[in-house]
């Protein structure tokens, strides 16, 4: 079983800094397979990114992301009010499929 | 545009059964396989079970498998999610998602939710 681990649990920004979110994979996995979500306080998740690098419809440039080996990397250049959220990371696994997500990373206002 | 709308949520006692339902609309529902992800009070996300677009091959996470069935009515547009044998920690939010990429496996659309709680 793939654990997700997202780091830090907590990151503390002002709007206009970068914020730089990590979520490391417990084994080799299909970086294909990897996707970003963001939610809101009582909000469904909205997909930000997938296939790791991809930008889903209607998300701005400001998201980005990047992959090493185990190792995925959500990137916001700069924060925008709207932007203090809690961003998971997701991969599924095709035999069996599942799908697993990170257990989150929340994005608070310094 | 895509909208999903859950159902079906409410307030069950341990043992209990309570059957879900999620309306489609804004897409072909029958070309995408579908997903239920839950959520505990304060807690994150969990992947619950997927269906097929053709509802051919349907799979559950270990937490709900024998408990839970997913199923789906393509001419409705409806999704489906069965819960018996109910555990109080099975209260959550339960989100309907449309599946993205078949290759890429990303939940690219979901509904609002609808609460589960399981209590006596």
């Amino acid at each position: 079983e793939i654990v997700l681990t997202q780091s830090p649990g907590t990151l503390s920004l002002s709007p206009g800094e970068r914020g730089t979110l990590s979520c490391r994979a417990s084994q080799s996995v299909s970086y294909g397979q990897l996707a970003w979500y963001q939610q809101k306080p009582g909000q469904a998740p909205r997909l930000l990114i997938y296939g790791a690098t991809n930008r889903a419809t209607g998300i701005p440039g400001r998201f980005s992301g990047s992959w090493s080996g185990t190792d995925f990397t959500l990137t916001i250049s700069r924060l925008e009010p709207d932007d203090f959220a809690v961003y998971y990371c997701q991969h599924s696994t095709n035999s069996p499929p599942a799908w697993t997500f990170g257990q989150g990373t929340k994005v608070e206002i310094k | 545009q895509v909208q999903l709308v859950e159902s079906g949520g409410g307030v069950v006692h341990p043992g209990g059964s309570l059957r879900l339902s999620c309306a489609a609309s804004g897409f072909t529902f029958r070309s995408y396989g579908m997903h239920w992800v839950r959520q505990a009070p304060g807690k994150g996300l969990e992947w619950v079970a997927f269906i097929w677009y053709d509802g051919s091959k349907k799979f559950y996470a270990d937490s709900v498998k024998g408990r839970f069935i997913i199923s789906r009515d393509s001419p409705k547009s409806m999704l489906s999610l069965q819960m018996s044998s109910l555990r109080p920690e099975d209260s959550a939010v339960y989100y309907c998602a449309k599946e993205g990429g078949a290759v890429t496996r990303e939940l690219d659309s979901w509904g609002q939710g609808t609460l589960v709680t399981v209590s006596s």
